[in-house]
């Protein structure tokens, strides 16, 4: 099983600042990995797919990069809907697995 | 409007069934892999079972193997997880998701399932 840490656990911004969160996979995922933001009481949101690629709708703030074992997804400019929880996501090998999170506060 | 729409969840006791069902529109159910994905109180998201379009293939985490069924009906739009012989660890929000094809680019608000006694 391929394990996804996510650091860090919780990062405190401001609106305006820009936001650096790191997923790492305990082995290779290729390029094979998924960023979700979850708002309290509500469903994921899916990101970025393919490590880079925004979803359809997600603003251009939102990007995503890297390869192999270490992925990180910024938020150039944080906006106040931007604060929330963030899952990474590897699709390479059975069992898809998520990362633990890390929680965006303001 | 792509909808995901689940239901079927509720307190049930150890070792209990339920039939959980997601309701599907606004797109070609047929054309898509579709999961489901479950979250404790308070915790991160964990993969359970993912159907292929044709439900030709299943997978399932490890955890659930052998105990929930997931299952499809093209003709209603509806993804279905049979699950049997419930534990505790299995309390979760259920989340219906739709498949890119093994990512995830919508889901339901889930369904409470609470195991207890």
């Amino acid at each position: 099983e391929i394990v996804l840490t996510q650091s860090p656990a919780t990062l405190s911004l401001s609106p305006g600042e820009r936001a650096t969160l790191s997923c790492r996979a305990s082995q290779s995922v290729s390029g094979y990995l998924a960023w979700y933001q979850q708002k309290p009481g509500q469903a994921p949101r899916l990101l970025i797919y393919d490590a880079s690629n925004r979803a359809t709708g997600i603003p251009a703030r939102f990007s995503g990069s890297g390869s192999g074992t270490d992925f990180t997804l910024t938020i150039s400019s944080l906006e106040p809907e931007d604060f929330a929880v963030y899952h990474c996501q590897q699709r390479l090998n059975w069992p898809l697995t998520f990362g633990g999170g890390t929680k965006v506060e303001i | 409007e792509v909808q995901l729409v689940e239901s079927g969840g509720g307190l049930v006791q150890p070792g209990g069934s339920l039939r959980l069902s997601c309701v599907t529109s606004g797109f070609t159910f047929s054309s898509y892999w579709m999961s489901w994905v479950r979250q404790a109180p308070g915790k991160g998201l964990e993969w359970v079972a993912t159907i292929k379009q044709d439900g030709s293939d299943k997978y399932y985490v490890d955890s659930v193997r052998g105990r929930f069924t997931i299952s499809r009906d093209v003709a209603k739009n509806s993804l279905y997880l049979q699950v049997n012989g419930l534990r505790v660890e299995d309390t979760a929000v259920y989340y219906c998701a739709r498949g890119k094809p093994t990512y995830f680019d919508n889901w339901g608000k889930g369904t409470l399932v609470t195991v207890s006694s």
